[in-house]
């Protein structure tokens, strides 16, 4: 039973270069999440998608582009990285849309560094 | 602006006694709690939530308390043993957002 699978699980980018964290779920779950994790801050919500064909920004989207592929895939693109991307990065899933009321089960994160 | 603070980085506690973690959040939008556990190298997990129209839930030696006044959460585990070692998210949410708060390390001591 995978739950949420994230890749990669590490990866090292020079500044400028451009990547895509990949997530997938197979829960069957209606909204999927990307988070970032920095010291001190805890997560915070980059995008998220309700449902599939739709995303959203969340607290800090700024520098990041989002893609609900089908209702299994959620991808996080970094187009020019920048050292303060540098970050852990969650994907989470729950089976009900949105924001509201709703517990997220999580990948196990990718450990991100912007050189 | 942290709009979820958890104030405390680190708490130890001996095995068997109770660990009591605590929360805070400042948007009185918020309507549902939830404190998540974490181990290293794995993504949280849930542990147990709150609506705002309760002020406890309890879940076998986890209980969580809602002071809605005082904007004030906390999570009770007793008693505590040292599976329970791990950081502990507390997060509020409303229909449009999601905040997590910076996380208490706790470690339970045999």
């Amino acid at each position: 039973n995978a739950g949420v699978t994230q890749t990669p699980k590490f990866q090292v980018l020079k500044t400028g270069q451009s990547m895509t964290l990949q997530c997938a779920q197979d829960m069957n779950h209606n909204s999927m999440y990307w988070y970032r994790q920095d010291p001190g801050m805890g997560l915070r919500l980059i995008y998220y998608s309700a449902s599939e064909g739709t995303t959203d920004k969340g607290e800090v989207p700024n520098g990041y582009n989002v893609s609900r592929l089908n209702k299994r895939e959620f991808s996080l693109r970094l187009e020019s990285a920048a050292p303060s991307q540098t970050s852990v990065y969650f994907c989470a899933s729950s089976n009900l849309a949105g924001l509201a009321k709703n517990i997220q089960y999580f990948g196990a994160g990718t450990r991100l560094s912007v050189l | 602006d942290q709009q979820v603070k958890q104030n405390s980085p680190s708490l130890s506690v001996q095995e068997g006694r109770i660990s009591i973690l605590n929360c805070d959040y400042t948007n009185s939008m918020f309507d549902y709690f939830l404190w998540y556990k974490k181990y290293p190298a794995e993504g949280p997990t849930f542990l147990i939530s709150i609506s705002s129209i309760k002020d406890k839930n309890e879940d076998g030696r986890f209980t969580v308390f809602l002071n809605k006044s005082a904007k004030h959460l906390s999570l009770h585990i007793v008693p505590s043993q040292p599976g329970d070692s791990a950081v502990y998210f507390c997060a509020a949410s409303s229909p449009n957002d999601m905040r997590f708060g910076a996380g208490t390390r706790l470690t339970v001591k045999p």
